[in-house]
Formats: C-alpha cells, sequence, structure tokens
C-alpha cells in the first residue's frame, strides 16, 4: 500500500519568507508526527496529533511553527518568517498507535538562504 | 546528555562479517525501542522493534538490557546492502515521541 508522502520534496526560501510543508500519513493511521533533522544527527520530535487533536507541540522550536491536521488526515506544518537555522530536513512520520512502529515519509528538505 | 547515545562509527567491515552496534538510553521508564535504518539523503525506515526477549528478524539479531538500559543489534553475513545508518530509537517520557540516537554508519565493503 502506499506508504507516507510528502511535498514538496525540496524547498528553497528566503530569510524571512513563510513556508508551508504538507504530509500524507498512511491511511488509517491514527498518530501523525513531525521531527527535525538536521546534517549528521538523527531525527528530533516536533509535534504529535492523534486523529484531529495535537497533543503535543513540545517540540516545535519557537512560536513560528505551527502545524495542523483539521480532519485528522493530512497535517501542515507552517514556518513564519523562516531564518538560517530552519534548514533542515523535515520528516512526518505516522503509526496505527501508541508503542507501535513508525513510519516515515521522505521528508522536505528546506533551505533557508 | 542525550536521551539516546550510540557510537557514530564509522564501522568498515568486509562482506560476511559479524558486526554488532550498541547503544545506551537515558531513561528507565522506556518502554518501546526499535532500530531504524537510514541511507543517505533517505528517510529512516523501521528495521526491527526490540523486545526483553530478544529477537531475530533473518540476519538481524536485537537484544535489550533493561538493567543496563542498553539495546544491541547484530549483523551476520553481511550484505554490501547493508551499508546504511542505524539508528537505535527509544520512545520518550511521552510515550509516543521517538528519541533517536545520532546513527552508527556501517559501510560494507566488497
Amino acid at each position: 500500500g502506499a506508504g507516507v508522502s510528502q511535498s514538496p520534496r525540496y524547498k528553497v526560501a528566503k530569510r524571512g519568507q513563510d513556508v508551508a510543508l504538507r504530509c500524507d500519513p498512511i491511511s488509517g493511521h491514527v498518530s501523525l508526527f513531525w521531527y527535525q533533522q538536521a546534517l549528521g544527527q538523527g531525527p528530533e520530535f516536533l509535534t504529535y496529533f492523534q486523529n484531529e487533536a495535537q497533543l503535543d507541540k513540545s517540540g516545535l522550536p519557537s512560536d513560528r511553527f505551527f502545524a495542523e491536521r483539521p480532519e485528522g488526515s493530512v497535517s501542515t506544518l507552517k514556518i513564519q518568517r523562516t531564518q538560517q537555522e530552519d534548514s533542515a530536513v523535515y520528516l512526518c512520520a505516522s503509526s496505527l498507535g501508541q508503542g507501535e512502529g513508525q513510519y516515515f515519509g521522505p521528508g522536505t528538505r528546506l533551505l533557508v538562504l | 546528555r542525550k536521551e539516546v547515545e550510540q557510537d557514530p562509527g564509522p564501522f568498515n567491515v568486509p562482506e560476511g562479517a559479524t558486526v554488532a552496534f550498541n547503544c545506551t538510553y537515558s531513561n528507565s521508564a522506556s518502554q518501546s525501542f526499535f532500530w531504524y535504518r537510514q541511507d543517505c539523503r533517505k528517510e529512516p525506515k523501521l528495521l526491527m522493534s526490540v523486545y526483553s526477549s530478544g529477537n531475530e528478524d533473518g540476519r538481524f539479531t536485537a537484544q535489550l538490557n533493561r538493567a543496563s538500559q542498553y539495546i544491541s543489534l547484530l549483523i551476520r553475513d553481511s550484505k554490501l546492502s547493508d551499508s546504511a545508518t542505524y539508528l537505535c530509537v527509544v520512545n520518550s517520557n511521552s510515550g509516543y515521541a521517538l528519541n533517536f540516537g545520532k546513527g552508527t554508519s556501517l559501510l560494507v565493503t566488497p
């Protein structure tokens, strides 16, 4: 079956620009996660949704980061007024539920100039 | 101190060799443990869950020692296609988010 998909795969933004990253999870997966991965590091947790409810946003680095999943399926991660330190790969993952393995999308590689 | 610590390597081994990776985790309350594999410029892929009794999947064997908070992955009969970064992963205090190690790089050579 189809895995997690993300778009765009690559995004180049000028500093100060707003960006929106999309994630389509595996159908039927209740849990959806966003992670940020810097070069040479493991992914770092950003936020978690159970269906449409955002249960944890403790990993979001600043109030410029905002995520939503209004209908409990597709999710969007928005970054306002991008800064150079936002450059990273943004990974979306979904799972059937808590404690289950998470399946990752291909990521969006964001470069802020 | 990071929640999950791994030796970054790189581990360079010849085809057919057996190689072992270890990691330690700091949260004694963790309940879920995984190994993920990540190829260059690709997303992490779930390799296997790790259970207290130890588990095997083909050439891959995972072990968990809760008392020492230590997880291992053994790869037997290494293939060229095993070359990748192996990420040790433990669930966080929240129970659902995952804490990743930095990964151990493996290069299998002909």
